[in-house]
């Protein structure tokens, strides 16, 4: 498995201005995904993050709302832009890690749980 | 394009008593399955997966999940529930078609435990 950590936990942000979500893991890993989860509801894909490359998101996600960096193996930021009340969700960082079998498993993070005013 | 249902809501149980949670699938090639548990404030725990082999997964904290082919089904199961596995329960099929890596996940089962 892997120990993931996310930073801020929680945060209250007034409309029009931006969060970065920083997500830090305990060992090298090259796939890092980002997660959605509004209130009430199941998980979105918003974005996969490789080391050395421009993330790739999944429709309905642009780079100019949530732009992703990943500057090494074991760290990723998620910016959330130009925030409306419609961003208040629990955002989740997930790393692929190689276990036992020949399938990765997907390991999630605490998350950052954000409520835009 | 893959899909999951949990047909169920809520489900709950008495404590001591076997529960089960609910979980179909789509998918236009192989199903590599997932269960994951949320507890309250807290992100997601991986419970056990299902790639090939076995029909009847085991995983953490006595979970067990029995894929049914037939029935595109991978339901989650425990002998004896406790209180303490009051949580939210999603699955998740992985889409593995041109190399992919991308989990969809289902609605979620609240799992309510009673003494």
């Amino acid at each position: 498995s892997a120990v993931i950590s996310q930073k801020p936990s929680r945060d209250i942000c007034q409309r029009g201005t931006s969060l970065t979500i920083q997500c830090q893991v305990d060992s090298q890993v090259t796939m890092m995904f980002w997660y959605r989860q509004q209130p009430g509801q199941s998980l979105t894909l918003i974005a996969t993050a490789n080391q050395g490359s421009e993330a790739t998101y999944e429709s309905g996600f642009v780079i100019d709302k949530f732009p992703i960096s990943r500057p090494n193996l074991t760290f990723s930021t998620l910016t959330v832009s130009n925030m409306s009340p419609e961003d208040s969700s629990i955002y989740l960082c997930s790393v692929e890690v190689w276990g036992d079998g020949p399938l990765e498993t997907q390991y999630f993070g605490p998350g950052t749980r954000l409520l835009v005013l | 394009a893959q899909s999951v249902a949990q047909p169920e809501d809520q489900v709950n149980v008495a404590e001591g008593n076997p529960l089960t949670v609910k979980c179909t699938y789509s998918v236009s090639g192989n199903p590599y399955l997932f269960w994951y548990v949320q507890y309250p404030n807290r992100g997601l725990q991986f419970l056990l997966k299902y790639i090939t082999g076995d029909n009847l997964v085991k995983g953490s904290y006595g979970f067990e999940a029995e894929f049914n082919k037939s029935q595109t089904s991978f339901h989650l199961k425990k002998p004896s529930a406790l209180v303490s596995d009051s949580a939210l329960y999603f699955c998740a099929v992985r889409d593995t078609t041109r190399g992919g890596n991308k989990l969809t996940f289902g609605t979620g089962t609240q799992l309510k435990v009673e003494l």
